[in-house]
C-alpha cells in the first residue's frame, strides 16, 4: 500500500524562527493535505493542495505540492508559541481510492 | 470550516463492557464518515469507512464484530467497541465529509474520544 515518510520526527526551535517539514511518498498522490493536531484534540486542516507544483499560503504557513506528485513540504515562518503541536501530512491517491494516508507526524516545540 | 462533534470526549470502562462513541456533523450533511484510531505519539490509522444507509467498509485487520459502526443518518455515525479489553484503549477520532469532500480529501475531524479500558 501507499506509504508516507514525514520528516523531521520532531523539532525544537526558538520563537521567531522559520520551520520546514516535508513528506515523501512511494507513489503518486492527487491531493496533499496538511493538518495540525493539539493534545487531546482532533486534527485541524491547515492547507489543501490539488495540483502538482501548487504553492498555497495560509497566513504564516506555506505548503507546496511537489512536481513529481510524490512529495510536499510545509513551511512556517516566524514561529510563535501557539504553533506548538503535531503536524501531519496526508495524501490521497487517484481513482476510487479516496482514502487518506497519513504521515507519522512532526512534533513541533517552540521555546518562547 | 464545518463542525464535527464527538461524544463522549473521554470514557473509562471495565473490561468486557461495550462502549458507544457518537460522531455528529453539526452544520452539514455527511454522506461519508471515517473512523480512525490513534495510539500515543503515532499517526492516525483508518479503521473503517461508513456511508449513510449502508454497511461500513473495514480496513484489513480491523474486526468488524469488535468495532460496530452504524451510520443511520446524514449527521450521525456511531462506533461501538464491544466487549472492550485493555488493548482497545486508544484515542478514537471520526471525520466527516460531504460526497465531494470524500474525493477532495477535505475531511473535518471530531475532537476525538479517549477510551481507557481497565
Amino acid at each position: 500500500g501507499q506509504q508516507l515518510n514525514q520528516s523531521p520526527q520532531s523539532m525544537f526551535i526558538q520563537e521567531g524562527e522559520d520551520v520546514s517539514m516535508n513528506c515523501t511518498s512511494s507513489s503518486i498522490f492527487n491531493t496533499w493535505l496538511w493538518y495540525k493536531q493539539e493534545p487531546g484534540e482532533g486534527p485541524v486542516l491547515l492547507i489543501a493542495l490539488y495540483k502538482a507544483g501548487e504553492l498555497t499560503s495560509n497566513g504564516r504557513l506555506t505548503a507546496q505540492f511537489g512536481i513529481t506528485r510524490k512529495d510536499s513540504f510545509l513551511n512556517i515562518s516566524a514561529s510563535i508559541p501557539s504553533d506548538v503541536g503535531i503536524y501531519f501530512c496526508a495524501g490521497r491517491g487517484g481513482g476510487s481510492n479516496y482514502k487518506l494516508t497519513f504521515g507519522k507526524g512532526t512534533l513541533l516545540t517552540v521555546n518562547p | 470550516g464545518a463542525v464535527v462533534s464527538q461524544h463522549p470526549s473521554w470514557v473509562i470502562c471495565k473490561s468486557g463492557t461495550s462502549v458507544k462513541i457518537e460522531c455528529r456533523s453539526l452544520d452539514f450533511q455527511a454522506t461519508t464518515m471515517f473512523w480512525y484510531r490513534q495510539f500515543p505519539k503515532q499517526s492516525l490509522m483508518l479503521m473503517a469507512t461508513s456511508n449513510e444507509g449502508s454497511k461500513a467498509t473495514y480496513e484489513q485487520g480491523v474486526e468488524k464484530d469488535k468495532f460496530l459502526i452504524n451510520h443511520a443518518s446524514l449527521t450521525l455515525s456511531t462506533l461501538t467497541v464491544t466487549s472492550a479489553h485493555p488493548e482497545d484503549s486508544s484515542f478514537y477520532i471520526c471525520s466527516a465529509t460531504t460526497g465531494w469532500g470524500a474525493y477532495t480529501g477535505e475531511l473535518f475531524f471530531g475532537e476525538g474520544s479517549r477510551l481507557t479500558v481497565l
